[in-house]
């Protein structure tokens, strides 16, 4: 398995701009998660789904971030409009639904909003 | 208020020195994992403690879970350059969800 795929590797966009990030989990694994990491707060859990279904989003900022799941193997998240406080890099997360196991990361998509 | 707390934030010491990071929560916890992020990378898992007072050892790294499972530690002996990187220890709060600790970032010096 080519592990978890995250497209696109960066993204420059102008303040206002509707920005799409993208999520390939690796084959198998029930959980996906959405992170976002700053210097400055770390990494913070935006959104995770259970079998493609949304379980915990408290951790979305607002109302202009959402995520979905349409199949076992593919995700979105969307931020319309960007700001440049939205600026981070944005870490796409999966594993298996058994307790205590590895999360594995992709290499995130590191986005700037100008 | 982050639920886990990693201390210290920053650590830089020199090669051959020893170190301990921190990790604490006022919740208890079914397992605790530690991870480590190198640059432009993912967080890369080292290894899950399920059990209070566990003691696991990877190399030069030694991981304890507290005795209530509410904290653990990561003690690395001789650090050398290629241990530099960002600590992060991680936790199942409810259900399968993941939340991390503010991470240690450590440099070693040659």
């Amino acid at each position: 398995d080519a592990g978890v795929i995250q497209s696109p590797r960066h993204e420059v966009t102008e303040m206002g701009q509707e920005v799409t990030l993208r999520c390939k989990p690796i084959s198998g694994h029930n959980s996906l998660f959405w992170y976002r990491q700053t210097m400055m707060r770390g990494l913070e859990l935006l959104i995770y789904f259970n079998n493609n279904v949304p379980i915990d989003d408290s951790g979305m900022p607002e109302d202009r971030f959402s995520a979905k799941m349409p199949n076992a193997s593919f995700s979105t998240l969307k931020i319309q409009p960007s700001e440049p406080r939205d600026s981070a890099v944005y870490f796409c997360a999966s594993r298996s639904a058994l307790r205590n196991t590895e999360a594995f990361f992709g290499q995130g998509t590191r986005l700037t909003v100008v | 208020t982050q639920l886990l707390e990693q201390s210290p934030q920053f650590l830089s010491i020199q090669e051959g020195e020893n170190l301990t990071v921190y990790c604490n929560s006022s919740s208890v916890f079914s397992s605790l994992q530690w991870y480590r992020q190198e640059p432009g990378e993912g967080p890369v898992l080292l290894v899950t403690v399920v059990t209070g007072g566990e003691v696991k050892k990877l190399k030069r790294l030694t991981f304890q879970f507290g005795d209530a499972r509410k904290d653990s530690s990561l003690h690395i002996t001789a650090a050398q350059p290629g241990d530099t990187g960002l600590y992060l220890c991680a936790g199942d709060p409810a259900g399968n969800m993941l939340t991390f600790g503010g991470g240690t970032r450590l440099m070693v010096k040659p």
